[in-house]
């Protein structure tokens, strides 16, 4: 299995929503990413988990909270977001995080807009 | 600060060669790479270079001198599929990835 997979595709939400994005991959891979892309930008880096621990957070608003479960599982809880935060979120996974040649492979992404 | 600078946009003829260039200021360097990544789709990986040199996958080629801070991506024969943004990404001394902008590239009949 060389996938990541992310659930739901697509999500529409209001600013007084919670919901939650999912991200799972079975390569054995031990270090999970959140990355947050607007329309003809790249990727910007939100969350980094290496071996199921949080290690960087790139001052990412509170009204996302990150959980790894497990060193499959990477989730991604949403409350009160604004407009601004309708984006794509792709979820990755690489070997290591600590690593030149840290190949990230990516999920196909959730579209997420907020009403 | 860090800087990777590619060109926004490049348009090409199908069966033809483009060069996609790359130049990068960094904090210390890990390594480079390019992916591809078509509209509304996720980022796929293309290359990695840590070496001076060429690496040649296929159609496909990667180039890098560190000593230039510059790296190029080189496509031949190009395809209607190869339509779609290529973004070059350096890791730094801190094995952070830090991405250029992306370069649209569009594949003319």
């Amino acid at each position: 299995d060389t996938e990541v997979t992310q659930t739901p595709k697509h999500l529409v939400m209001g600013m007084t929503n919670k919901k939650s994005l999912k991200c799972e991959q079975h390569m054995g891979h031990r270090a999970m990413y959140w990355y947050k892309q607007k329309a003809k930008k790249p990727p910007e880096l939100m969350f980094v988990y290496s071996y199921e621990k949080l290690s960087i957070n790139e001052s990412v608003p509170s009204r996302f909270s990150p959980e790894c479960p497990n060193s499959s599982l990477l989730n991604l809880h949403l409350h009160a977001l604004q407009p601004e935060d309708s984006a794509l979120y792709l979820c990755a996974s690489s070997q290591e995080s600590s690593s030149g040649a840290n190949v990230l492979t990516f999920g196909a992404g959730s579209r997420l807009t907020v009403l | 600060g860090q800087n990777i600078d590619q060109p926004t946009e490049m348009t090409a003829t199908e069966g033809a060669i483009v060069q996609i260039n790359c130049t990068y200021q960094t904090s210390g360097f890990n390594g480079l790479f390019w992916y591809q990544q078509h509209a509304g789709e996720a980022p796929t990986f293309l290359s990695y270079n840590v070496l001076d040199g060429l690496e040649e996958k296929g159609r496909f080629s990667s180039f890098l001198s560190r000593s230039k801070g510059y790296s190029y991506l080189l496509l031949k024969e190009l395809q209607m599929k190869d339509s779609a943004s290529y973004l070059c990404a350096v890791t730094d001394s801190n094995y952070q990835l830090i991405w250029g902008a992306g370069t649209k590239l569009i594949i003319k009949p």
